[in-house]
C-alpha cells in the first residue's frame, strides 16, 4: 500500500505571496491533519479534515486554511506570506479520524524570503 | 511541545542500548507514540502504547509505561548506526498529537 505523499517536496516563494501545499492519505484514510516544523516551536497541530469538514483547528492564525475533497487528498493554503512561514509542512493520515496510527508524509520544505 | 518534555541528546555506542526518556502532561492520553525522523524526511511511526499498558516489545524496541509518574520510555536494543535520527515523543487527545522536543540519538562507532 503506497504511504502519504506530498507534493510538492521544497518550495520557495516571497514574503506576501500565497501557496498551496497537496497532501495524499494512505488509501482507505480518511483523516488527514496537519503539522508545522520549525526549529523553534517544534511540531505544532494545524489542523484535521475528515470527511472532507474541518473537525479541529490548532491555534494559528487565519492566513492558514485548508480543505479536503471527496477522495480524502487535502490541501492547505497560507495567504500573504510571512518570515516566520518558513517550515515544514507535515500531512498525516489515519483510518477513521481518531490519533491512533497516524502516518506521515515526507513534508513540504516551504522557505520564505 | 510544552506537554511533553524529552532530553534533547543522546550519544550511544553501536551495539549498546538505547534509552530516551519523556515525560508527559495529559493523563487522559489514550495512546504514546514514538516516532523517528530521520535528516530530511518525514515521521516515521515507530510504535505505540495503549495507555492500560505497562509494556510493548517489538523486535528491538521495548516501551514503558509509569502512567502514576507520566513517564514513558523507548529502550532500543543492539543500536546500529542507522538508529541515528531524531526520537519523538507524542500525547494524543481527542484530535490531535502532541509532541516533544525531540531527542536526538548519535550512534558511535
Amino acid at each position: 500500500k503506497a504511504g502519504v505523499t506530498q507534493t510538492p517536496r521544497y518550495l520557495i516563494k516571497t514574503r506576501g505571496q500565497q501557496v498551496t501545499l497537496s497532501c495524499s492519505p494512505i488509501s482507505g484514510h480518511r483523516s488527514v491533519s496537519w503539522y508545522q516544523q520549525t526549529p523553534g516551536q517544534g511540531l505544532q497541530f494545524l489542523f484535521e479534515y475528515f470527511s472532507e469538514t474541518q473537525r479541529n483547528k490548532g491555534n494559528f492564525p487565519g492566513r492558514f486554511s485548508g480543505r479536503q475533497f471527496s477522495n480524502s487528498r487535502s490541501e492547505m493554503n497560507v495567504s500573504t506570506l510571512e518570515l516566520g512561514d518558513s517550515a515544514l509542512y507535515l500531512c498525516a493520515s489515519s483510518l477513521m479520524g481518531s490519533v491512533y496510527e497516524q502516518y506521515f508524509g515526507p513534508g513540504t520544505r516551504l522557505t520564505v524570503t | 511541545g510544552e506537554d511533553v518534555e524529552q532530553s534533547l541528546f543522546l550519544s550511544v555506542r553501536e551495539g549498546d542500548s538505547s534509552v530516551i526518556n519523556c515525560t508527559y502532561t495529559d493523563s487522559s492520553s489514550t495512546y504514546l507514540y514514538w516516532y523517528k525522523q530521520e535528516p530530511g524526511a518525514g515521521l516515521q511511526l515507530l510504535t505505540y502504547i495503549f495507555s492500560n499498558m505497562d509494556m510493548k516489545q517489538d523486535q528491538r524496541l521495548t516501551v514503558l509505561l509509569n502512567k502514576k509518574d507520566k513517564h514513558l520510555s523507548l529502550r532500543i536494543a543492539d543500536t546500529q548506526t542507522g538508529d541515528s535520527a531524531i526520537y519523538f515523543c507524542a500525547e494524543s487527545n481527542d484530535y490531535k498529537l502532541s509532541f516533544g522536543a525531540g531527542t536526538t540519538v548519535t550512534v558511535r562507532a
